[in-house]
């Protein structure tokens, strides 16, 4: 079945420095890519995202790539701040005869003071 | 603008005991429901979609079962829990149909304890 891999499980960075998520999906039919922050007891909410039409989308601090021939979609976070701390889920949808997102399973990422 | 709303926020039941979690969505129709378990430091699993009133697909097997009987409400159900399923429980909505290239927004979940 559909599947999405992310890496790395857990991210240390230092307060400043920039900070990469990874993840690769498997089914060629998927053009939608979310990115969701999920705060210690909270909701995932979205904090960006990317069409297959598109090769890269930037807002702000953070920025997302995708790569349809490979396969891989990519979240760049640059200068990160302590407020950054948090778990990342990126997914992967079909918009062609389903309804599912499938998520990959999580970046813990701690920002370093 | 769309919002959901889940309740309640927390709850701690004892094991064989019923569950009802509810969750409704406003400002948007005909939307595409989720509902998702989390477990604690773990990834989202999807456990029920619906795609419209009365319409459910079920992801894992489990004793939880879901039911939508209007358009915007959406409810997660059980006759006996059991410990394994103590976890966050999240529901989501997007916008309807299966073109769409539009996020999921989650509710703000249910913390489930089974003593």
């Amino acid at each position: 079945g559909e599947n999405v891999e992310q890496h790395p499980s857990t991210l240390s960075v230092q307060e400043g420095d920039s900070a990469v998520i990874k993840c690769t999906y498997s089914d060629s039919a998927s053009n939608y890519f979310p990115w969701y922050k999920q705060e210690l007891g909270k909701r995932p909410q979205l904090i960006i995202d990317i069409r297959s039409n598109v090769g890269e989308k930037k807002d702000q601090r953070i920025a997302v790539t995708l790569n349809k021939t490979a396969k891989h979609f990519s979240l760049h976070i640059t200068e990160t701040q302590p407020e950054d701390s948090a778990v990342y889920f990126c997914a992967a949808r079909a918009t062609s005869g389903t309804y599912k997102y499938i998520f990959g399973t999580g970046t813990r990422l701690k920002v370093l003071a | 603008s769309q919002t959901i709303h889940q309740w309640p926020a927390t709850l701690v039941q004892p094991v064989g005991s019923p569950l009802s979690l509810e969750c409704t969505v406003e400002g948007t129709s005909n939307p595409n429901l989720y509902w998702y378990r989390q477990a604690a430091g773990r990834g989202l699993q999807l456990l029920f979609y619906s795609v419209g009133i009365g319409q459910i697909s079920s992801e894992v097997p489990q004793n939880l079962s879901a039911s939508r009987p209007q358009d915007r409400q959406f409810i997660l159900s059980s006759k006996k829990l059991l410990l394994s399923d103590s976890g966050f429980y999240l529901c989501a909505w997007s916008v309807g149909g299966h073109h769409s290239n539009q996020p999921q927004h989650f509710g703000d979940g249910t913390r489930l304890s089974i003593l």
